[in-house]
C-alpha cells in the first residue's frame, strides 16, 4: 500500500540553527513529490514539486531534494517566520497521498 | 489573480442537518479536488472533479457528495451529518486532472466545519 511518511513529527529550532525534514514515501510509479506550508488556521500554500530523482529546487531559505525513497526540505538559518506545519505529498496513479507533517517552531 | 475561493469560512451545524459548502477554482483551472482534514487523521482525499464529472472518489461514506458547474465553481455536500465531521474541509484547484503526471494542485483557506 502507498504509504508518505514525515519525520520528525516536530522540530523547536532556534533562530539560524539550520535543519532537515524528511518525507519518506513508498509509492509505485511516483508522478510528482510536493512540499506545502500550512499555518494554523489556513489552508496548505504551495512551495515546491520535483519529478525525479536527484532534482533540487530552492526558494529563499527552503531547499527540495529527492531520492528514489525520499526527500528532504532544507530549512537554512531559519527565521521565526518560517514556523508552520510543512506537509510532504506524493502523486502517483491517480491518487495524492499526503503525509502527516512536521511541526516547526523556531525560536527568536 | 485571485486564489482559491471557498465559502462561507466557518459554520456550525447540528448533528443529522445536511451542509452544502462552496468552491471557486484559481481562473483557467478545471480541476477542483476536495480533501478533509482533521488532527487525527490528516489530509484526505474526497472527490476531484474535471469538466464536470467526478474523476476520482476517496475512501468517504456516500454521504459526501460534490458537483461541478460549467464555469469549474464546484459545491460538496454533506448529508446527515455526524460529530465525526467536525474538520477543516479544503478545495483545491489545478490546471489539469490531477492525474495527469506532477499536476500541482493549490488550496484555498478552508472551510471550517463544526457539528454539535
Amino acid at each position: 500500500e502507498d504509504q508518505v511518511t514525515q519525520s520528525p513529527e516536530a522540530l523547536r529550532l532556534q533562530e539560524g540553527e539550520s535543519s532537515s525534514l524528511n518525507c519518506s514515501y513508498t509509492v509505485s510509479g511516483l508522478r510528482g513529490l510536493f512540499w506545502y506550508r500550512q499555518d494554523p488556521g489556513k489552508g496548505p500554500e504551495f512551495l515546491f514539486t520535483l519529478y525525479s530523482a536527484g532534482e533540487e529546487k530552492e526558494k529563499e531559505r527552503l531547499k527540495a531534494t529527492l531520492t528514489k525513497k525520499e526527500s528532504f526540505l532544507h530549512i537554512t538559518a531559519p527565521k521565526p517566520e518560517d514556523s508552520a506545519t510543512y506537509l510532504c505529498a506524493v502523486q502517483a496513479n491517480n491518487d495524492m497521498r499526503f503525509g502527516a507533517g512536521t511541526r516547526l517552531t523556531v525560536k527568536p | 489573480k485571485a486564489g482559491v475561493t471557498q465559502t462561507p469560512r466557518y459554520l456550525i451545524k447540528t448533528r443529522g442537518q445536511q451542509v452544502t459548502l462552496s468552491c471557486s477554482p484559481i481562473s483557467g483551472h478545471r480541476s477542483v479536488s476536495w480533501y478533509q482534514q482533521t488532527p487525527g487523521q490528516g489530509l484526505q482525499f474526497l472527490f476531484e472533479y474535471f469538466s464536470e464529472t467526478q474523476r476520482n472518489k476517496g475512501n468517504f461514506p456516500g454521504r459526501f457528495s460534490g458537483r461541478q458547474f460549467s464555469n469549474s465553481r464546484s459545491e460538496m455536500n454533506v448529508s446527515t451529518l455526524e460529530l465525526g465531521d467536525s474538520a477543516l474541509y479544503l478545495c483545491a484547484s489545478s490546471l489539469v486532472s490531477g492525474s495527469r503526471s506532477g499536476n500541482t494542485i493549490y488550496f484555498g483557506e478552508g472551510s471550517w466545519l463544526t457539528v454539535v
